[in-house]
């Protein structure tokens, strides 16, 4: 079965400071791979996807995300944070070309200090 | 100006009665779905549907009813069944099978 994994509940970073949220997940065949932000009260926008190709995927805001399929993580990674970037990201894996079921990790909250 | 409505964005439930969150996309996206979010849990999916007048239940279906009768709309009843539904509530749209493109969310509170 699918399932996605976000190790990290809360990270703090400094602004100006390197980001590295952690995505693990579990799925039998090649996944499409999601990041998505959600601010309080908020629903979702989407950050980046990975469907095939380059395994470095960029997206916007500044946040890139890599493939590694022998580590079967998919990391979101920006090298410098700004406040804004304070918010609640999800990482999310979809069933692949044919399905409409996404799941959807339990979230890590970026609080970002100056 | 495309995209996906939600209404209200706060909502009120006395016990025993049954409530209505109102979706509408106009992005032409076939798939729609209404998710549950509680803290901490992430979201669950509670129904989808991939066509006009076609649904399916998602993990956390009990308690709750859809329709889709037109492309563009898909209205959640939170019916009485539905023990514990405070929480927020997500819709989101899709075209392909998997991007999904989500609304501002509804918060119900159970008085």
């Amino acid at each position: 079965a699918q399932s996605v994994t976000q190790p990290d509940i809360h990270i703090t970073v400094s602004e100006g400071a390197s980001l590295e949220l952690r995505c693990n997940y579990s799925y039998g065949a090649t996944p499409y791979l999601f990041w998505y932000v959600q601010s309080p009260g908020q629903g979702l926008q989407l950050l980046l996807k990975y469907f095939s190709g380059d395994t470095l995927v960029q997206g916007i805001k500044g946040f890139e995300a890599e493939f590694k399929r022998s580590q079967s993580s998919f990391n979101l990674r920006k090298p410098s944070v700004h406040w804004s970037d304070a918010a609640e990201y999800f990482c999310a894996v979809g069933a692949g070309a044919g399905g409409f079921k996404t799941i959807f990790g339990a979230g890590t909250r970026l609080f970002v200090k100056a | 100006d495309g995209g996906i409505t939600q209404s209200p964005k706060y909502l009120f439930r006395k016990e025993g009665q049954n409530v209505t969150l109102s979706c509408e996309q106009n992005l032409n996206h076939d798939a729609m779905y209404w998710y549950r979010q509680d803290p901490g849990q992430g979201l669950r999916l509670i129904y989808y549907s991939q066509i006009v007048n076609d649904f399916q239940k998602g993990d956390i279906a009990e308690g709750y009813s859809v329709s889709r009768e037109k492309k563009e709309s898909f209205p959640l009843t939170v019916t009485s069944a539905q023990k514990n539904p405070t929480a927020f509530y997500l819709c989101a749209s899709g075209r392909d099978s998997n991007t999904q493109y989500f609304g501002p969310g509804t918060r119900l509170t159970v008085l």
